[in-house]
């Protein structure tokens, strides 16, 4: 079946790169999703990627995807305190006819300390 | 830029009771996904829907229906609220028609609770 799997809890210091890792199951996922979650609030869309690319980068996040082992990273680069939240890591499979639902992994806090 | 709004953002219910959530999607989107988040955990997809048919369906109780209308608003109908149905639901909405649905923009949430 359809798994997403991260890592719970991340903590950085301010200034450092932070590295929020991610595998996923189902090889038919075309795209695969990094959303932010502050406290009490909604899912931010961060970036995607598409199934047939290595990497990803915009500003400060830098997504790599390694499709062999089903394998997806998030990087950001000079992490800020402003970063502070859940990162979730989503698929969107295309078995059984699937259009376009999200999967979510459990999600990694992410805490950066000044 | 115009965001997808729901409303109400907080609602109280008691069991047993019937609730309705609301979704406006970004203008011109014509697909809307409902999600159903727990306390601690990921988002569970419930149920989409594109130029107003379902379109696909997840893990949406019996007692709860939803439906998208005619200017692609939805509106999700919860019935017989039990105590776990405590959550906070998510639409998100993309622009589909033109091909898949890469990008899916959420909503702030509906904060139901039910005591």
């Amino acid at each position: 079946g359809e798994d997403v799997e991260q890592s719970l809890f991340l903590s950085v210091r301010e200034g450092d790169s932070s590295v929020i890792n991610c595998t996923y199951t189902d090889s038919s996922s075309t795209y695969l999703y990094w959303y932010k979650q502050e406290p009490g609030a909604g899912l931010q869309l961060l970036t995607y990627i598409f199934s047939n690319m290595d990497m990803k980068q915009d500003q400060r996040l830098t997504v790599l995807l390694n499709k062999k082992d089903k394998h997806l990273s998030l990087r950001i680069a000079d992490t800020q305190t402003g970063d502070s939240a859940i990162y979730f890591c989503a698929e969107s499979p295309e078995a059984g006819g699937s259009q376009g639902n999200l999967i979510f992994g459990k999600g990694t806090k992410l805490s950066v300390k000044p | 830029a115009a965001g997808v709004i729901q409303s109400p953002r907080h609602l109280i219910k008691e069991k047993r009771e019937t609730a309705t959530l609301k979704c406006y999607p970004i203008p011109r989107h014509d697909t809307v996904y409902w999600y159903q988040q727990g306390p601690g955990q990921d988002p569970q997809f419930l149920i989409s829907f594109y130029e107003k048919m379902q379109s696909d369906k997840g893990s949406i109780p019996d007692r709860f229906s939803a439906q998208q209308f005619s200017d692609y608003h939805s509106e999700l109908n919860m019935s017989s609220l039990e105590l776990g149905d405590s959550a906070l639901y998510f639409c998100a909405s993309s622009f589909r028609r033109q091909g898949p649905s890469y990008e899916q923009y959420f909503g702030p949430g509906t904060r139901l609770t039910v005591t």
